[in-house]
């Protein structure tokens, strides 16, 4: 089945300082990849739709000069958050859609549990 | 713009018994997709069943099977002889591009 990999899975940083997600499809190609973005007990929530080969579609009130993401291959988007603040602690999710396929299906990340201290 | 609510925070059920988890969403798409997503302690998002929206038939995976009644916007999930593992969140969720999710309902089946 389609794997969708997220590194780092934990990271803690501190406050002020910037601090880059990836994620990856492993075994498809993905034109499309979204980030998501889930606090606790709550559902998911979509930042922004990561486009390969151009730039991102951030939903309304995500802040793009503070979540960067790039989408530089068919496998690779990363998400990086500057100058990091307590608030943006949270679990962040990504997922991906297989080109090659007709469906919508989405494939999911394992996230990435962040912690600005 | 889509949205999805789930109305029921919290379920449970007893292992070996039927629980049918409540969905409704609103879009102005003629085509789009229906999902639901389980959500154990990990945080891995599992697909549990598909819907798509030009499909009369109701969708069903082993236990799992939904009720879709797209004139009432209404896309519940029945799960049968429920397990010890089905206990998780449930995402309902509505897609045309992107995936709209709703609050998620918690499931506790007990043993």
């Amino acid at each position: 089945g389609a794997v969708v990999s997220q590194h780092p899975s934990r990271v803690i940083c501190k406050s002020g300082t910037s601090v880059k997600i990836e994620c990856r499809s492993l075994d498809f190609q993905a034109t499309t990849m979204f980030w998501y973005r889930q606090f606790p007990k709550k559902s998911l929530m979509l930042m922004a739709t990561s486009n390969e080969g151009s730039k991102a579609t951030y939903e309304q009130g995500v802040e793009k000069d503070k979540f960067l993401i790039n989408h530089a291959s068919l496998t690779l988007s990363t998400l990086t958050v500057t100058s990091a603040h307590p608030e943006d602690s949270s679990f962040y999710i990504c997922s991906a859609r297989d080109s090659g396929q007709t469906s919508y299906e989405q494939y999911f990340g394992p996230g990435t549990r962040l912690t600005v201290t | 713009a889509q949205t999805v609510t789930q109305s029921q925070p919290e379920m449970s059920v007893q292992e070996a018994e039927t629980v049918t988890l409540s969905c409704t969403y609103d879009t102005s798409e003629s085509d789009y997709y229906l999902f639901w997503y389980k959500q154990p302690p990990s945080r891995q998002m599992i697909l549990v069943i598909r819907q798509e929206a030009y499909k009369q038939q109701n969708a069903t995976e082993n236990r799992f099977s939904v009720n879709f009644q797209k004139a009432a916007k209404s896309f519940s999930l029945k799960i049968s002889d429920s397990q010890l593992g089905d206990a998780a969140m449930y995402f309902c969720a509505s897609q045309r591009r992107a995936l709209t999710f709703g609050s998620g309902t918690r499931l506790q089946v007990q043993p």
